[in-house]
């Protein structure tokens, strides 16, 4: 089993709807969520981070988290062409002392 | 300059050559690291520094070789490679290692891309 697995797409939205990336992460250890946007070519760049189990909004992002399912995930709301891109999500656990990353999820937004 | 910055941008090298990867911050942080970014691959962490001391080293071979002078710069010493090393070198910086049970984001470098001949 992958410590941090994403489905790595290509998700397709049209533009304008919401798009919804999804990780789920094997350490029950794991606290500390990350999501990072990662254009081709480009070096990846921090989206949201999330600690506690609930939702926490940043403009357009929506990062959720559900630890007891060891679940997390990422709305983009009004998805934009310039969103499409490949999304990493992370895991850090405080007991291992690693942040382990998924594969990403690709995500195409079109016009 | 502000963030993380990284030279050079590309870089091929033969099996033979001896290179350097040179990473630096400007954020004022602690803690520093090198990722391996392949096709298709998660990001594999390779080494991590924390106030210039090596806390952590991923099974990397040794013709990878990392020097931290300080806690604003980092080094990957290169030599002897495979074709199979070719692949996007990423450093990173946060603020700390760690805070308990929690950690510090990392910030990423534009990387550099390396292929091996």
């Amino acid at each position: 089993q992958k410590e941090v697995e994403q489905n790595s797409g290509p998700l397709s939205v049209p533009e304008g709807a919401i798009a919804s990336l999804n990780c789920t992460y094997s350490d029950r250890g794991s606290q500390s969520f990350f999501w990072y946007r990662q254009y081709s070519g480009k070096s990846p760049e921090l989206i949201m981070s999330i600690y506690s189990n609930g939702d926490k909004e940043d403009g357009r992002f929506t990062a959720q988290l559900n630890k007891a399912s060891q679940y997390v995930s990422l709305l983009i709301r009004d998805s934009q062409p310039s969103d499409s891109a490949t999304y990493l999500c992370a895991a850090y656990s405080g007991n291992t002392g690693k942040l382990i990353f998924g594969q990403g999820t690709t995500l195409q937004v079109k016009p | 300059e502000t963030g993380v910055t990284q030279t050079p941008r590309h870089l091929v090298m033969g099996m033979t050559n001896k290179k350097s990867l040179k990473c630096e911050q400007h954020l004022g942080h602690n803690a520093m690291y090198w990722y391996k970014q392949s096709a298709k691959k998660p990001l594999e962490l390779m080494f991590v520094y924390s106030l210039e001391e090596r806390v952590e080293n991923n099974s990397v071979p040794s013709r990878f070789s990392p020097e931290c002078p300080n806690s604003s710069h980092l080094f990957l010493h290169l030599h002897t490679l495979q074709p199979e090393d070719s692949a996007l070198y990423l450093c990173a910086s946060s603020q700390d290692l760690h805070r308990g049970l929690l950690t510090d984001t990392q910030y990423f470098g534009p990387g550099t891309r390396l292929t091996v001949l």
